[in-house]
């Protein structure tokens, strides 16, 4: 069974300063995706970033990137020029994905890491 | 705006009594997910369908807890008889078919949650 792991329950960063999350997982597939979704205080899971993981190159969005090294199995999230806003729990998020057509199984599945809580100072 | 709705948004109710917990997933979406947000153990995988198929329920309390979908707009989480420790928030989440390689196919989107107190 695939596992996510975030090792960090709490994250601290000072506003506009540069902050990394870090993500583990666990697969023995081939294809999959991974995300990083945030959660602010209103509970609504919003998706940060995602990547695929046949691709080498690292997924960035605005001031969001990951560093994706599929050898180590290590997703981090990148949080460049930090706002108050970005304040909120981070989860990973691992999913598996098929290229054939499938009719059973859990191919598909969406598992999250345990989350990080980032805090971000003025 | 498509949005997964989830009702109620609170529920209190007192401990064994049925709790049902509603999801309209965003119209054309055929996989479901339901999980359960603790403090403890985060975010955990309760059932996931595909094609109103349940495909993994591996980590339901069984004796407890059913989900089903009776149609395609609407996916249903029964607790009966409800403990005290199931008081969690529950979010449901659809998405498009995870098979293909269109990278949008593979986003989840979640409902705002339902904050279940068993009292």
């Amino acid at each position: 069974a695939q596992t996510v792991t975030q090792s960090q329950p709490e994250m601290s960063v000072q506003e506009a300063e540069t902050v990394t999350l870090s993500c583990t997982y666990d697969t023995s597939e081939s294809d999959y995706y991974l995300f990083w979704y945030k959660q602010p205080p209103s509970r609504q899971m919003i998706l940060v970033i995602r990547q695929e993981a046949y691709k080498q190159q690292n997924a960035t969005e605005n001031r969001f990137s990951v560093n994706f090294q599929k050898a180590a199995k290590s997703f981090s999230l990148k949080i460049s020029d930090s706002q108050l806003g970005d304040a909120a729990m981070y989860f990973c998020a691992y999913r598996n994905i098929s290229q054939r057509i499938f009719y059973g199984g859990s191919q598909g599945n969406l598992i999250f890491g345990k989350g990080t809580k980032l805090s971000v100072k003025p | 705006d498509a949005r997964v709705t989830q009702t109620p948004r609170h529920k209190v109710t007192e401990m064994g009594q049925e709790v049902t917990m509603r999801c309209q997933p965003i119209l054309g979406h055929n996989t479901v997910f339901w999980y359960r947000q603790t403090m403890m153990q985060g975010l955990e995988l309760l059932a996931y369908f595909r094609n109103r198929a349940p495909l993994d329920d591996s980590g339901m309390p069984k004796d407890r807890f059913s989900a089903e979908m009776p149609d395609a707009t609407l996916a249903t989480l029964k607790i009966q008889p409800s403990e005290p420790r199931d008081s969690a928030v529950y979010f449901c989440a659809s998405g498009p078919s995870p098979i293909g390689t269109r990278l949008e196919d593979t986003e989840a989107f979640f409902g705002q949650g339902t904050r279940l107190t068993v009292v």
